[in-house]
C-alpha cells in the first residue's frame, strides 16, 4: 500500500515554465521532507516542512505543508534545465517507534528542456 | 566533514549466492536505514536500527537481515540472492533530534542474474 501518492511520475516542459508537484495522503505526518536526487546519487534533502499551513521557499522553489499535514505541494517558478532530476517527498511519523522511518512518494522525474 | 560511504558501488552476482552490503557513516548518527529504489514505487523501507544492537524490520524485509555491532555501520545481507532484488540500494543515517535531516549514501546498484 502506497501511503504516499506523488504526481505526476513524469513531467518534461520547457525552460522558463513553471510546474508544481503533489504529494497526497490520507494519514497525517508530523512533517513532510522534499528531496531531489541525481542520477547515480542519493537524494539530497531540500526542505522540511512540520507545521501545518506552512509555506517554505528556496530561490525559485515553494513548498508548503496542508493544514491537516496531510499533503504537500512543490511549486518550481521559471523552470531552468539545471532543475531537471527526480524530486521525492517522504513523509515522518516521528515519534515512538516510528521515529525517522520516512514513507516515500512514488517521485517525480522532472526534465526541463532548453 | 561527515560522510555516509557505501560499497561496493556496483555488483554483479547470481541467483542463490549470499550477498553483503557495506554501509558506514562518519556522523555518529544512531539511527540507521536500508532503503531499495525501483522505479515506480520511490523508496522502501528494508530495515532499520536505532543503536548498537538493535534491528529493525521495515516494510520490504523479506529476504534481508542488518546487523548493528557498532554505530558507524550497518551491513546488509541478502541471505540467498533473488532476480527480484535487483535493485538500487540506499543506505541512510539520521540524528536524535525530531524533525532532523536524514543524510543518504550514493547507493549500491545490485543485478541478480
Amino acid at each position: 500500500t502506497q501511503l504516499l501518492e506523488q504526481s505526476p511520475q513524469f513531467l518534461s516542459i520547457q525552460e522558463g515554465e513553471n510546474l508544481t508537484v503533489y504529494c497526497n495522503s490520507s494519514s497525517v505526518f508530523s512533517s513532510l521532507q522534499w528531496y531531489r536526487q541525481e542520477p547515480g546519487e542519493g537524494p539530497v534533502l531540500l526542505v522540511t516542512v512540520v507545521t501545518g499551513g506552512e509555506v517554505k521557499k528556496l530561490k525559485r522553489l515553494t513548498f508548503q505543508f496542508g493544514d491537516a499535514r496531510k499533503d504537500s505541494s512543490l511549486h518550481i517558478t521559471a523552470a531552468q534545465p539545471g532543475d531537471t532530476g527526480l524530486y521525492l517527498c517522504a513523509g515522518d511519523r516521528t515519534g515512538g517507534t516510528s521515529y525517522g522511518k520516512l514513507t516515500f512518494g512514488q517521485g517525480t522525474i522532472l526534465t526541463v528542456h532548453p | 566533514d561527515a560522510e555516509i560511504t557505501q560499497s561496493p558501488r556496483h555488483k554483479i552476482t547470481e541467483t542463490g549466492r549470499q550477498v553483503t552490503l557495506a554501509c558506514h557513516q562518519t556522523w555518529n548518527h544512531n539511527n540507521m536505514f536500508w532503503y531499495r529504489q525501483d522505479l515506480g514505487h520511490g523508496l522502501r523501507l528494508i530495515h532499520y536500527s536505532y543503536g548498537v544492537q538493535d534491528t529493525n524490520k521495515g516494510e520490504v524485509s523479506d529476504g534481508y537481515s542488518v546487523s548493528r555491532s557498532n554505530t558507524e555501520d550497518l551491513p546488509l545481507t541478502l541471505e540467498s540472492a533473488a532476480s527480484s532484488q535487483t535493485s538500487v540500494y540506499f543506505c541512510a543515517s539520521r540524528g536524535d533530534r525530531a524533525p532532523d535531516t536524514q543524510y543518504f549514501g550514493p547507493g549500491t546498484r545490485l543485478t541478480v542474474l
